[in-house]
């Protein structure tokens, strides 16, 4: 099955700066690969995603790059806020979903003021 | 529209009893998901319904837990002699597949307690 590991666990950042997350997978099948943000005692909350086809997509203040040679991909969020403050959990499905997402562990985004 | 709502938000219980926690989709997505997530943890997939039909019931964690849907709505998670390892959040996702890979969106949890 798929393994998803993620890196930090904990990123502390000051205001203004960029923070990044990174995650690799391990299934060549996967091709969905969503990013999820989660406050305290909250629901996760997609905030970008990527396919397979594509290797780079932006949003805004956010950003994912997805490198399906080495089968990593990576969060990237500019200007940080202190709203950005939360756990982000990457993910990675493959095919029709059938399987369920599998996620990293998180990584809490600390942003100092 | 309304989103994925789950019941109840919080259940406490004694060891031993069982529990069912409950999904309502949102309407017209046909597949739905249900993970766990331990404290501070990521969240772990349980189990996966396309329709009222789950092609594979592996990832329930053993055989206390079990899962139904009717149709392409309502969905119940039932845990049996429920154990203090059982606590936990548990989190109901749903989808509309278009022959692709969906994005799923999460509903509230429910978070259990077994005492």
């Amino acid at each position: 099955g798929e393994n998803v590991e993620q890196h930090p666990s904990t990123l502390s950042v000051q205001e203004g700066d960029s923070a990044v997350i990174k995650c690799t997978y391990s299934d060549s099948a996967s091709n969905y690969f969503p990013w999820y943000k989660q406050e305290l005692g909250k629901r996760p909350q997609l905030i970008i995603d990527i396919r397979s086809n594509v290797g780079e997509k932006k949003d805004q203040r956010i950003a994912v790059t997805l490198n399906k040679t080495a089968k990593h991909f990576s969060l990237h969020i500019t200007e940080t806020q202190p709203e950005d403050s939360a756990v982000y959990f990457c993910a990675a499905i493959s095919g029709g979903g059938a399987d369920g997402l599998t996620f990293g562990k998180g990584t809490h985004l600390i942003i100092q003021p | 529209g309304a989103g994925v709502s789950q019941s109840p938000s919080n259940k406490v219980t004694e060891k031993g009893k069982d529990v069912e926690l409950r999904c309502d989709p949102i309407s017209g997505h046909t597949a739905l998901y249900w993970y766990r997530q331990r404290l501070g943890q990521g969240l772990e997939f349980l189990i996966y319904f396309q329709g009222n039909s789950a092609p594979d019931k592996s990832g329930l964690p053993s055989d206390r837990f079990s899962a139904e849907r009717t149709g392409e709505s309502v969905s119940t998670l039932t845990i049996q002699r429920t154990q203090q390892e059982d606590s936990a959040v548990y989190l109901c996702a749903s989808s509309f597949p278009s022959g692709t890979t969906d994005t799923q969106y999460f509903g509230p949890g429910t978070r259990l307690t077994v005492l």
